[in-house]
């Protein structure tokens, strides 16, 4: 079956600095990666959508410059978190589909990130 | 915006009882999916129904689907300790650029079960 897999699981990071997170996808090729964020007790929330290859379309309200998506190949996506804040702290997942949507949405276990 | 509207928010039930949970939503759907999420992990796909489907079937799940009424339920049959999670319904419609299929999520049910 598809996997995705993302990294790190966990990170806690200083204010001001910047945070990468990584989402491959291993036995299939993503054509696209969907980030989400989520809060404690809450839903996902979608923050971009992104297609290899070209730039992320991000979801009202989403800071484009302060989350910086990435999608150069086929198997990896990354969020990049700038000039963390505490208010940045959240649990973040990645899901991944292939073209044909032969393995439907396929989600990363998530990172938590926490902003000291 | 959050589309999907899960009740309850919260559940719980005895080992060996089933489990119900519901979807509304607000606009046009492709298809609903259901979703399981362990406390701080990943999200696992657990059936697709599609607009045009009524019922699905898989294992002890059993989901619904009311397209007329924007609705869908989720049945766990003869429910286990282990079915212990967060369960989210998911709409698929296009994102902001028109371009993809997007997944928006509901606020999700948390299910206890007590062995």
């Amino acid at each position: 079956g598809a996997v995705v897999s993302q990294h790190p699981s966990w990170v806690i990071c200083k204010s001001g600095t910047s945070v990468k997170i990584e989402c491959r996808s291993l036995d299939f090729q993503a054509t696209t990666m969907f980030w989400y964020r989520q809060f404690p007790k809450q839903s996902l929330m979608l923050m971009a959508t992104s297609n290899e290859g070209s730039k992320a379309t991000y979801e009202q309200g989403v800071e484009k410059d302060k989350f910086l998506i990435n999608h150069a190949s086929l198997t990896l996506s990354t969020l990049t978190v700038t000039s963390a804040h505490p208010e940045d702290s959240s649990f973040y997942i990645c899901s991944a589909r292939d073209q044909d949507f032969n393995y439907g949405y396929t989600f990363g276990s998530g990172t938590r990130l926490t902003v000291v | 915006s959050q589309q999907g509207e899960e009740d309850p928010q919260a559940l719980s039930i005895q080992e060996g009882e089933n489990a119900t949970m519901n979807c509304s939503y607000k606009t046009s759907i492709n298809n609903l999916q259901w979703y399981r999420q362990n406390s701080g992990r990943g999200l696992v796909h657990l059936i697709l129904i599609r607009s045009n489907e009524r019922e699905k079937h898989s294992g002890r799940l059993r989901v619904t689907l009311d397209t007329s009424k924007k609705s869908s339920s989720l049945l766990i049959t003869a429910s286990r300790a282990a079915d212990t999670a967060s369960y989210f319904c998911a709409t698929a419609g296009r994102n902001s650029g028109g371009s993809n299929y997007k997944l928006t999520f509901g606020k999700g049910t948390l299910l206890t079960v007590n062995p």
